[in-house]
């Protein structure tokens, strides 16, 4: 059981190219979500997921693609990076079963540094 | 739209004291997080609150939920070095939405 695997830990972009960044989980999970860390500040919502096939926005989706074809799955896409894009990135993922809440389990995160 | 506040956002303190760090929010809910994160480190999870008056303790820490008041609290008792860190208080109603954060530093 590896729980939420995020890959790469570190990147370097160039301003206007693009990646994807990998979230998976492998704990059947409903909800999947990606949050940005600003140095100093908290968690920022940029996307979430309540299961295949559905996504919604968060606080901060401008920039930011997702999508949701499979439960393990919920990779983040950055289509054409920004300096301001410069952050740590954490994927999160976490359900409930029968009004029980079991917590959100937060992968390790993705540094991200756009020059 | 859901907000969350914590303070303070910054705690220095010293081992021995007791001190306790707040988290509003702005909707109805009854699902209420609090995590630890370690610089340069991931989320770990401290509690997860689910009900009115659920209270919750782990050592040093307890922590309390009013959805009432839309308040939690986070009680250090006897704070300790090792519980420097940064603590961040969530809450959920169809996504999870965090605070602020408060670093906490304590020292000798």
């Amino acid at each position: 059981n590896a729980g939420v695997t995020q890959t790469p830990k570190f990147q370097v972009l160039k301003t206007g190219q693009s990646m994807t960044l990998q979230c998976a989980q492998d704990m059947n999970h409903e909800y999947m979500s990606w949050y940005r860390q600003d140095p100093g500040m908290g968690l920022r919502l940029i996307h979430y997921s309540v299961g295949a096939g559905i996504t919604d926005q968060g606080e901060v989706p401008n920039g930011y693609n997702v999508s949701r074809s499979t439960t393990e799955d919920f990779p983040l896409r950055l289509l054409s990076a920004a300096p301001s894009q410069t952050s740590v990135y954490f994927c999160a993922s976490s359900y409930f079963r029968q009004g029980r809440d079991y917590g959100y389990t937060f992968g390790s995160g993705t540094r991200l540094t756009v020059v | 739209e859901l907000k969350v506040e914590q303070n303070p956002l910054f705690l220095s303190m010293q081992e021995g004291k007791n001190y306790t760090i707040y988290c509003n929010y702005s909707t109805t809910s009854d699902r209420l997080y609090w995590y630890r994160q370690d610089p340069g480190k991931s989320l770990e999870s401290l509690f997860v609150l689910l009900s009115n008056g659920a209270v919750k303790q782990e050592g040093r820490l307890m922590a309390s939920l009013d959805t009432k008041a839309r308040l939690s609290t986070l009680h250090i008792t006897a704070a300790v070095h090792d519980l420097s860190a940064t603590y961040f208080c969530a809450v959920a109603d169809t996504k999870l939405i965090f605070g602020t954060g408060t670093r906490l530093q304590v020292f000798p």
